[in-house]
């Protein structure tokens, strides 16, 4: 059975740039979290998808943040304009069942310049 | 925010030592759970136990909970440097819309 999918594996890019990263999780799990996971620290939800619809975005920077989940399977996270503070890894996680087991991809990690 | 709190924050032990490792949590829970998460990776699941469970086991791991003091321990048994990572608890609120709560981890360090 395939993990979950996450890319790109690093991104490096200026502050003010664009960038976005892409989620595949495992077949059939409804539910899809994006985390952000500062160094030493716990994931912090940003976002959790029942589906296609988007239950809990309340810590998502919505003035900067953005991500969709078309059809309910894969999801991208984007982040525009990026800052210093948002360096950090982005965790895609999923699961069956809402409070059951999370399965979580290797992360993005995004240094901002 | 982070609710949940690990203790202790880093542990440094031999092999063949065993390895506990506690968390604490402030809300009325519906399960907790265990991960694992090597340096540089993602989080990888270990454990589960329900509100209504008070210890289990799987493996060199056994997990302790008590509802009454919002608490629960995870003992590695025969710890190995393969064990060396940080471990997170994750707790299900369940009066937050069953909202997962995780801690800060605590980072383990198996020396050979």
């Amino acid at each position: 059975e395939a993990g979950v999918v996450q890319s790109p594996r690093y991104k490096i890019i200026e502050k003010k740039q664009p960038v976005a990263f892409w989620c595949n999780p495992i077949s059939g799990h409804n539910t899809l979290y994006w985390y952000l996971q500062n160094l030493g620290q716990g994931p912090e939800l940003l976002i959790r998808y029942e589906n296609e619809e988007a239950v809990d975005d309340s810590q998502l920077p919505k003035d900067r943040f953005s991500a969709e989940r078309l059809k309910g399977v894969d999801s991208t996270l984007k982040i525009q304009p990026a800052e210093l503070g948002d360096s950090a890894v982005y965790l895609c996680a999923s699961s069956h069942h809402r409070s059951g087991e999370l399965f979580f991809g290797e992360g993005s990690r995004l240094t901002v310049l | 925010s982070q609710q949940g709190e690990e203790d202790p924050q880093a542990l440094s032990i031999q092999e063949g030592e065993n390895a506990t490792m506690n968390c604490s949590y402030k809300t009325s829970i519906n399960n907790l759970q265990w991960y694992r998460q090597n340096s540089g990776r993602g989080l990888v699941h270990l454990i589960l136990i329900r509100s209504n469970e008070r210890e289990k086991h799987s493996g060199r791991l056994r997990v302790t909970l008590d509802t009454s003091k919002k608490s629960s321990s995870l003992l590695i048994t025969a710890s190995r440097a393969a064990d060396t990572a940080s471990y997170f608890c994750a707790t299900d609120d369940a009066g937050n819309n069953r909202k997962l709560i995780w801690g800060l981890g605590t980072s383990l360090a198996v020396n050979p």
